[in-house]
């Protein structure tokens, strides 16, 4: 167990829907980083938060979005869904910002099916 | 830009056989190294990191070697068992100030008595 929470941990929706996937870090890190693994594309980064503030942004489509709350934890919005959004998404935590050699404990991942 | 680039699978062994799966990563910056492991129906896992070169991560008998000349972090276990089936990703951390990673596509190992 890494510590990192992450619900629902299925979800399945029809295409046009919104669904928001939730994420609490482990205790005591700050950084919470959001994933995407699919067939096709892999595991890819999409945003990066740090104590509330967005700090790092990978491929996150703009029908995506993310916060971080006052108590850490995160969520990732996704809207306008599209079959191809299917996908696993995971969420990591860390204790710092960024560096060389920190570690990203990862959650168990949320599953999303668009039908 | 950053990237990593990892064996294709899938790699089937029987019990106590070698593994080796080969990983390189593009040399922008000085990246630190890790390898992820993902049992079924699991997160990822830390399996083991390195920071700087000829450093040598190991854990459960896995390792690797950051060779900054052939910019590869290749992981090795002497004897596989059943229970290391699972897929294997290498990743890289993404630029200084930033703590991204950037993921291999992963290797599917199976492991067989």
């Amino acid at each position: 167990d890494s510590g990192v929470t992450q619900t629902p941990k299925h979800l399945i929706t029809a295409t046009g829907q919104r669904v928001t996937l939730r994420c609490s870090p482990r205790s005591g890190d700050l950084s919470v980083y959001w994933y995407q693994q699919s067939l096709d594309q892999g595991l890819q980064f999409l945003i990066q938060y740090y104590n509330g503030e967005e700090r790092a942004k990978g491929n996150i489509l703009e029908r995506f979005s993310a916060q971080q709350f006052p108590d850490l934890h995160s969520e990732l919005n996704l809207s306008s869904l599209e079959l191809g959004d299917s996908a696993l998404y995971f969420c990591a935590s860390s204790a710092t910002p960024g560096g060389a050699g920190d570690t990203q404990y990862f959650g168990p991942g949320t599953r999303l099916t668009v039908l | 830009g950053d990237s990593v680039t990892q064996m294709e699978g899938p790699v089937t062994l029987s019990e106590e056989a070698f593994l080796t799966i080969n990983c390189t990563y593009t040399a922008t910056g000085y990246p630190s190294l890790f390898w992820y492991v993902q049992y079924p129906g699991e997160g990822l896992q830390l399996l083991l990191k390195a920071t700087k070169a000829d450093d040598k991560g190991s854990n459960k008998g896995f390792e690797a070697t950051y060779r900054k000349e052939t910019t590869s972090f290749h992981l090795e276990k002497g004897s596989v068992q059943v229970s290391d089936s699972a897929v294997y990703f290498c990743a890289r951390s993404g630029r200084t100030g930033a703590n991204n990673l950037f993921f291999g596509t992963g290797t599917r190992l199976t492991v067989i008595p």
